[in-house]
């Protein structure tokens, strides 16, 4: 079972919608990610959270909201999303950053916007 | 950050054979990191290198690294219906805080 809980595991909305995606982790990890998993296309890593503080912020569009209360949990507040923003978005923790840290996902929000 | 590129693109074997997969990148890297993606979850780690480590074993896998030539290769031996999965590589540039993927092998073993 993973230490990386994601919820809801399915959600689909219309594009003028706004919904919340949610992440905790179990494993008492200092910094948590989200990825974009687009069908065909390579992981699109989104943004990064350190300590709390967002550290990457990888040209993303501001109809996505990230928000990190706390070093458990992780949001992703979504507003007037696109079609093409349909995807698998996947949230990670690691303990520490860019050391030897691997990444444990959650399995997943399988996002639809219709 | 860099990407790596895995190659093939997918790989279709027998049960009981053998898997090779490879990963190539373009920068100095700290480490490279190996994942499996079961269809429809996230992924898991499989295995981590260190840029001054060559080789490295955990049950069924073992993992090549060979830092002159900017590539890695990871084989499963005795292959099983389970390991039916996408395979990502990651390289890890010293201090980065991003880990990315490529478009991953995509692995069917057949029973």
């Amino acid at each position: 079972e993973t230490g990386v809980t994601q919820t809801p595991r399915h959600l689909v909305m219309g594009m003028t919608n706004k919904k919340s995606l949610k992440c905790e982790q179990h494993l008492g990890h200092n910094a948590m990610y989200w990825y974009k998993q687009s069908a065909k296309k390579p992981l699109e890593l989104m943004f990064v959270y350190s300590l709390e503080e967002r550290v990457e912020n990888n040209s993303v569009p501001s109809r996505f909201s990230p928000e990190c209360p706390n070093s458990s949990h992780l949001f992703l507040h979504l507003h007037t999303l696109q079609p093409e923003d349909s995807a698998l978005y996947l949230c990670a923790s690691s303990q520490g950053q860019g050391g030897n840290s691997p990444l444990h996902f959650g399995n997943g929000t399988r996002l639809t916007v219709t | 950050s860099q990407q790596g590129e895995e190659d093939p693109q997918a790989l279709s074997i027998q049960e009981g054979e053998n898997a090779t997969m490879n990963c190539s990148y373009k920068t100095s890297i700290n480490n490279l990191q190996w994942y499996r993606q079961n269809s429809g979850r996230g992924l898991v780690h499989l295995i981590l290198i260190r840029s001054n480590e060559r080789e490295k074993h955990s049950g069924r896998l073992r993992v090549t690294l060979d830092t002159s030539k900017k590539s890695s290769s990871l084989l499963i031996t005795a292959s099983r219906a389970a390991d039916t999965a996408s395979y990502f590589c990651a390289p890890r540039g010293a201090g980065s805080y991003q880990l990315t993927f490529g478009k991953g092998t995509k692995l069917s073993v057949i029973p």
